[in-house]
């Protein structure tokens, strides 16, 4: 069916360290994927996104990286910041014909400690 | 502020009440999205406009709920007979004609008691 869904539900890490969160999606037709932050009492806060076409795509302190091979998706955060501390959620949407919706995992909270 | 905006942010409201939601999205942005999510799950796809016209429901949006877009800028969701199932954050989002990253607002608290 049409999920998207990650691996672990919680990552602690130091301040200072790198962050790896994962996402695994089963829709093949999926071709493009956001990465979303969510802090508490706030709306999903946009990170990066990647289309389908690209295996790596790089933000400020943030890279996504897409293998499609094996339907997985993770967000690289670079020398994670207490400011980093917040629910991350992957999301995919299927751009071709009217179908716009974003399909949510479930989310991973993210807690850097300092 | 020029960002997605969400009134009113929390609601308290007893079951059987009927409530209203609004959201205005970012200038010129034309698609508008509705999504509600529970605590500790992600958004849910509720329903989305292109302009005026709403171009998908999901299954979770029930005929006790409306959306409307009468104007292609701001819109309306409205819940009739309100349930505690119901009890939710339900986030707006828009995106610009073109564009496929989505903009949410901060949300409303629903909460029927």
């Amino acid at each position: 069916g049409e999920s998207v869904g990650l691996h672990l539900p919680t990552l602690s890490v130091q301040e200072g360290d790198n962050s790896i969160i994962n996402c695994a999606y089963s829709n093949s037709a999926s071709d493009y994927f956001i990465w979303y932050k969510q802090e508490s009492g706030k709306g999903p806060q946009f990170i990066i996104d990647i289309r389908s076409n690209m295996d790596k795509r790089q933000g400020q302190r943030v890279t996504v990286l897409l293998n499609k091979t094996v339907k997985h998706l993770s967000l690289q955060i670079a020398a994670t910041q207490p400011g980093d501390s917040a629910v991350y959620f992957c999301a995919e949407n299927r751009s071709g014909g009217s179908n716009y919706k974003l399909t949510f995992g479930k989310g991973t909270l993210l807690t850097v400690n300092p | 502020d020029t960002g997605v905006s969400q009134n009113p942010r929390h609601k308290i409201t007893k079951r059987g009440q009927n409530v209203t939601f609004r959201c205005d999205p970012i200038s010129e942005h034309n698609r508008l999205y509705w999504y509600r999510q529970t605590l500790g799950q992600g958004p849910e796809f509720l329903t989305y406009f292109q302009n005026e016209a709403q171009l998908e429901k999901s299954r979770l949006l029930s005929d006790r709920f409306s959306a409307e877009r009468p104007k292609g800028s701001f819109s309306t969701l409205e819940i009739q007979r309100t349930e505690q199932g119901d009890s939710a954050m339900y986030l707006c989002a828009s995106s610009a004609p073109g564009g496929h990253e989505q903009y949410f607002g901060p949300g409303t608290r629903l909460t029927v008691t």
